[in-house]
């Protein structure tokens, strides 16, 4: 069935590095949704991308989806302690209630 | 504007006894959403509904029943536990059309033993 796949599964930088996190998906995605949870918290809803090559930045975060629509990317620029989290990506299944989440990035920041 | 509530944050069960886990959100939003999560798997889908009285299957349904009778509230039921089912529950809600941000609750951490 539909999966969506992410890594790494965990990344570790120093404060000011960038960081990337990407999602596969074995089939073309309608949208795909990201999310941030910080430790203890519950997932935050960041952006939703539909396009076809599209790219929305949010002040240091770079967000992308692939051309074919299988794949997206989301880039930290010089990152911060305030950027500690786990990010996810979702994408829909058979109709776009069912969104099938990724198992997450875990970013850890150290100042 | 509380968002969407959980009740209860914690709880732990034996194996066999059962449990309802009330979702509530204030913003009158269609669609709701009940989610686990289990270390490195992410968030897995349990049951979801787009509208009152409307109910459908996620990716992980067994052991697990709800309930949609009003709009601003969604009950997820246990009712025999197992161990399996110790996970944090999440709930969600969205606006339609979906596909839309899922805004999510703080969380029910369940244990059973």
């Amino acid at each position: 069935g539909q999966q969506v796949m992410q890594i790494p599964q965990y990344q570790h930088v120093q404060e000011g590095e960038d960081f990337t996190t990407y999602c596969n998906s074995s089939t073309t995605l309608s949208n795909i949704q990201w999310y941030k949870q910080r430790p203890g918290g519950h997932p935050v809803f960041l952006i939703q991308l539909v396009k076809s090559g599209e790219v929305k930045k949010q002040k240091r975060l770079t967000f992308q989806f692939g051309e074919a629509k299988k794949n997206s990317s989301l880039h930290i620029t010089a990152t911060q302690t305030t950027d500690v989290g786990t990010y996810f990506c979702a994408g829909p299944v058979d109709n776009n209630n069912d969104m099938r989440f990724g198992a997450g990035t875990r970013l850890t920041v150290k100042p | 504007n509380a968002g969407v509530t959980q009740t209860p944050k914690f709880r732990v069960l034996k194996t066999g006894q059962s449990m309802t886990l009330l979702c509530a959100q204030d913003m009158n939003h269609e669609y709701m959403y009940w989610y686990r999560q289990d270390p490195g798997m992410g968030l897995r889908l349990i049951h979801y509904s787009v509208g009152e009285g409307t109910t459908a299957k996620g990716e992980v349904p067994d052991g697990y029943n709800v309930s949609r009778l009003k709009k601003q509230n969604f009950l997820l039921g246990l009712e025999s536990a197992a161990p399996s089912q110790t996970s944090v529950y999440f709930c969600a809600s969205s606006t339609r059309p979906a596909p839309s941000a899922q805004y999510f609750g703080p969380g029910t951490r369940l244990t059973v033993l």
